[in-house]
């Protein structure tokens, strides 16, 4: 089945120690998002790409770097992980994006829990 | 700027209806997302609107009205697994053409 794949599922680090989340997507998607979800909030959208094209959020920290290499992979790199960045962090694909239905019914990967110690 | 209301929490009992209402401000409204998300997983879209009127899917149905710049979900015949919480989100103009921005959700809670 075609699908978000997220590993690991459950990251621990250390305060300040580097961390790499990574998606996988085998929808052939062109767009791919990165969310912040913190207990009982909303999804916040960290950062988005439309191919190669990076969209950075204005409130994104510098903390927070991504890449994606080709279409299938994405990846997000917290560099000096603190104790406020603990959360889940779901990735997401979307087949476009705009005003038609294929710009906001976007696939969520099963997310990675961050805890920091 | 922007801003979604929805309530914070519904409870309702299995077979009722229930209704979860949206409201937004924004600027080049383009459409209104619905999604659902279990504890400790992941969202789900369950429906898009971006023309007044009423979406139906299944037990799920989903209405706009543009001018009111308001939606709300309708879940009949309610399951226990329908116990969730529930995300409006929003795309336009002002949030960028690309992105959504999600209401702070409704959790539901059914019971027998």
């Amino acid at each position: 089945d075609a699908m978000v794949i997220q590993n690991p599922r459950y990251q621990v680090t250390q305060f300040g120690k580097p961390v790499t989340l990574s998606c996988s997507q085998t929808l052939n998607h062109n767009v791919m998002y990165w969310y912040q979800q913190k207990s009982s909030q909303a999804p916040k959208l960290l950062f988005h790409y439309y191919d190669k094209d990076f969209n950075n959020e204005a409130d994104t920290p510098d903390n927070f770097q991504s890449r994606r290499p080709n279409t299938s992979f994405c990846f997000l790199d917290i560099r000096s992980p603190g104790l406020g960045d603990a959360a889940m962090y779901l990735c997401a694909t979307s087949r476009g994006w705009g005003a038609e239905r294929e710009g906001n019914e976007q696939f969520f990967g099963p997310g990675t829990r961050l805890t920091v110690l | 700027g922007q801003s979604l209301e929805q309530p914070s929490e519904v409870t309702a009992v299995e077979g009722a209806i229930v209704q979860i209402n949206c409201t937004y401000q924004t600027s080049g409204f383009y459409g209104l997302s619905w999604y659902q998300q279990h504890d400790g997983g992941a969202p789900t879209f369950l429906s898009y609107n971006a023309l007044d009127g009423l979406e139906e899917t299944g037990r799920f149905s989903s209405f706009l009205s543009r001018s009111d710049s308001y939606g709300y979900l309708l879940l009949q015949e309610l399951q226990m697994k329908d116990s969730a919480s529930y995300f409006c989100a929003v795309s336009s103009e002002e949030s960028g053409y690309n992105k959504l921005i999600f209401g702070a959700g409704t959790r539901l809670a059914v019971h027998p």
